[in-house]
């Protein structure tokens, strides 16, 4: 089975501070880890995915096996980052291309 | 704007009754997914379809059910409908179902908003 834990509801962090949402997952094989985000009131949108190795928005994450992490980093948090993120993986065979999501994290980026 | 379009945005019905969600994905992919976002269960997904076949099932109720039509719209279909189904319902699409590689980038739709009084 897969799953998605991530342990974090509420994040609050100050503008400009350093911000980290936690991800772990549960998968036998080699999963695909996505990060999505949804602004207030507005659809859910690709932040990044593992294989990309992109940095988007300034968000950076790396899969991490041997802890079977995939933690969302960002230096320096900003205002319009506030919103709610979620961890996401896709495994292979069967269940390919369905994503299991995590619980979602609402981060909060004070002035 | 993602290009996937869901309509209603909004649903209000009763307990009992039945519904329909549909879903238009974007031009090109041939992979229509339903989810389910709830406070207490989180987003779930439900069912997925790729060119008209039902693909992958997920924690969908049985009285719950979906279909890719020939033009790749899908609908979702709700009925006997109680409480606990008031949710917001998510489709995305994707271009395939990738035989082997990575798996394709889902676009999602706003959401239909179902609230069961």
């Amino acid at each position: 089975a897969q799953r998605v834990t991530q342990p974090e509801k509420l994040l609050s962090v100050f503008k400009g501070a350093p911000v980290e949402l936690k991800c772990n997952y549960s998968y036998s094989g080699s999963p695909e880890l996505f990060w999505y985000v949804q602004y207030s009131r507005q659809r859910l949108q690709l932040l990044l995915r593992h294989i990309s190795r992109e940095s988007i928005k300034g968000f950076t994450a790396d899969l991490n096996k041997g802890e079977t992490s995939f933690h969302l980093k960002k230096p320096f948090a900003q205002e319009e980052d506030s919103a709610m993120y979620y961890c996401a993986l896709s495994g292979r065979g069967t269940s390919y291309g369905k994503l299991t999501f995590g619980q979602g994290t609402i981060l909060t980026v004070h002035p | 704007d993602s290009g996937v379009t869901q309509t209603p945005k909004h649903l209000i019905t009763a307990t009992g009754q039945r519904v329909t969600l549909r879903c238009s994905p974007r031009s090109g992919d041939l992979s229509v997914y339903w989810y389910q976002q709830s406070l207490d269960q989180g987003l779930q997904f439900l069912i997925q379809y790729y060119n008209g076949e039902e693909r992958a099932k997920g924690n969908i109720l049985e009285r719950f059910s979906a279909q890719q039509f020939p033009d790749l719209h899908s609908e979702l279909n709700l009925s006997s409908l109680e409480l606990g189904d008031s949710a917001l319902y998510f489709c995305a699409s994707s271009v395939a179902i990738a035989a082997s590689g990575a798996t394709d980038t889902q676009y999602f739709g706003p959401g239909t908003r179902l609230t069961v009084l």
